[in-house]
């Protein structure tokens, strides 16, 4: 079956560690993206990628850092200097180019607590 | 830039009744596309339905369908014979232009109840 995984479901960091939240497609889509969600906030924009070895922040990049090395791979990274990195964390994947459609398809989330 | 507002934080019906949730959305795009996403309690974005600017027919999918005023720029849902499994948070999207990003709202959290 065709989709987007994410690993782990739930993380725990200790303040001032880095960590990394997996998200992997199957879709063959040429675009994946990173949101956060918070109570209240709906779903932001961290970061986005159109093509493998390209991506642009979003609304709130700062704190996380992305790499697009293959196509089926998207992972992102909570630094330390991310303030308040509490949240679920929705990653997603379009078609992408001059096909697209606008549809995002999203992963099952990680939630991320920091103790 | 775009902004999408939605402006009913929570909403309740019965089962089996009909409810409309409201969406409103702000662009100088002239091609974009306007989507409703549920995320029920296991927090799984859905999509439930997607509007195509250039077309003037309202999309429909089964019980769910949209009333789609460009000119006002609404986007509204209408939920026809509530479900308990349509229990959930509801977010209306809009893309635009040559703009890959999906613009939210902040959601609407619709509760059927028995």
């Amino acid at each position: 079956d065709g989709g987007i995984t994410q690993s782990p479901k739930y993380l725990f960091r200790k303040e001032g560690q880095n960590v990394t939240l997996s998200c992997e497609q199957n879709l063959n889509h040429d675009a994946m993206y990173w949101y956060r969600q918070d109570p209240g906030q709906g779903l932001r924009l961290i970061y986005y990628s159109q093509i493998v070895n390209d991506f642009q922040k979003g609304d709130i990049a700062e704190g996380y850092s992305v790499s697009r090395e293959k196509k089926e791979s998207f992972p992102l990274t909570v630094t330390s200097a991310q303030k308040n990195p509490t949240a679920f964390y929705l990653c997603a994947s379009s078609i992408g180019g001059l096909n697209r459609n606008g549809e995002q398809f999203f992963g099952p989330g990680t939630r991320l607590t920091v103790l | 830039a775009q902004t999408v507002t939605q402006s009913q934080p929570e909403m309740s019906v019965q089962e089996a009744e009909t409810v409309t949730l409201s969406c409103t959305y702000d662009t100088s795009e002239s091609n974009y596309y306007l989507f409703w996403y549920k995320q029920p309690p296991s927090r799984q974005m859905i999509l439930v339905i997607r509007q195509e600017a250039y077309k003037q027919q309202n999309a429909t999918e089964n019980r769910f369908s949209v009333n789609f005023q460009k000119a006002a720029k609404s986007f509204s849902l209408k939920i026809s014979d509530s479900q308990l499994g349509d229990t959930a948070m509801y977010f209306c999207a809009f893309v635009g232009g040559s703009n890959y990003k999906l613009t939210f709202g902040k959601g609407t959290l619709l509760t059927v109840n028995p």
